[in-house]
């Protein structure tokens, strides 16, 4: 079955620091990935989407994300990390079976500090 | 940008009693689905709909919840009889391609005492 981690649950970074958010999925074809955000109080909000071609990819707020097939992997980065950046950030995998769910990761909190 | 408009954002309700989630989402999507996040949670699916019938539902699925699209807009999310453990925050989501990302809504909190 389809399987996404996120190994950090909790992460804190100084302002103005790059950032990395891990992200690992078990799929056994190609995946469609995303990486969504969720700001307190607030739905999830699209950063970017992985379905093929280059494998680094660029989303909004600056953020992009890369895709390792030998590792299974699907890290969000940026290299700057702005004090509104602090949120809950969510990997996730389209499953299997046909329907275009959703399989999301436990989630990583960003905390941003002065 | 068209949205997912979801309705109450908040819904209080005494354990047993009946609760319907409200979502509009986006007019010409075709795929809907529902996901809940218990507090501290991952976000989990609940249920996938299209052309009118489910076409996914999860283990969390179960004969307490039903789904409709009623009149060609909304699509309601339905608990019978609710329970404590169904305490969540309850997102809509909406595509118009199964292979396009999920929009999603702000979510209902869902608080059952």
């Amino acid at each position: 079955a389809q399987s996404v981690t996120q190994p950090d649950i909790h992460i804190t970074v100084s302002e103005g620091a790059s950032l990395e958010l891990r992200c690992n999925y078990s799929y056994g074809a190609t995946p469609y990935l995303f990486w969504y955000v969720q700001s307190p109080g607030q739905g999830l909000q699209l950063l970017l989407k992985y379905f093929s071609g280059d494998t680094l990819v660029q989303g909004i707020k600056g953020f992009e994300a890369e895709f390792k097939r030998s590792q299974s992997s699907f890290n969000l980065r940026k290299p700057s990390v702005h004090w509104s950046d602090a949120a809950e950030y969510f990997c996730a995998v389209v499953g299997s079976g046909n329907t275009g769910k959703l399989i999301f990761g436990q989630g990583t909190t960003l905390q941003v500090k002065p | 940008e068209p949205e997912v408009t979801q309705t109450p954002s908040h819904q209080v309700t005494q354990m047993g009693q009946e609760v319907i989630l409200r979502c509009v989402p986006i007019s010409n999507h075709l795929y809907f689905y529902w996901y809940r996040q218990i507090l501290g949670q991952k976000v989990e699916f609940l249920v996938s709909f299209y052309n009118n019938e489910i076409s996914e539902k999860s283990e969390i699925f179960d004969d307490q919840f039903s789904v409709e699209r009623p009149d060609g807009s909304n699509f309601t999310l339905k608990i019978r009889s609710t329970k404590l453990e169904d305490s969540a925050m309850y997102f809509c989501a909406s595509t118009g391609r199964m292979d396009s990302p999920l929009h999603f809504g702000n979510g209902t909190r869902l608080t059952v005492t």
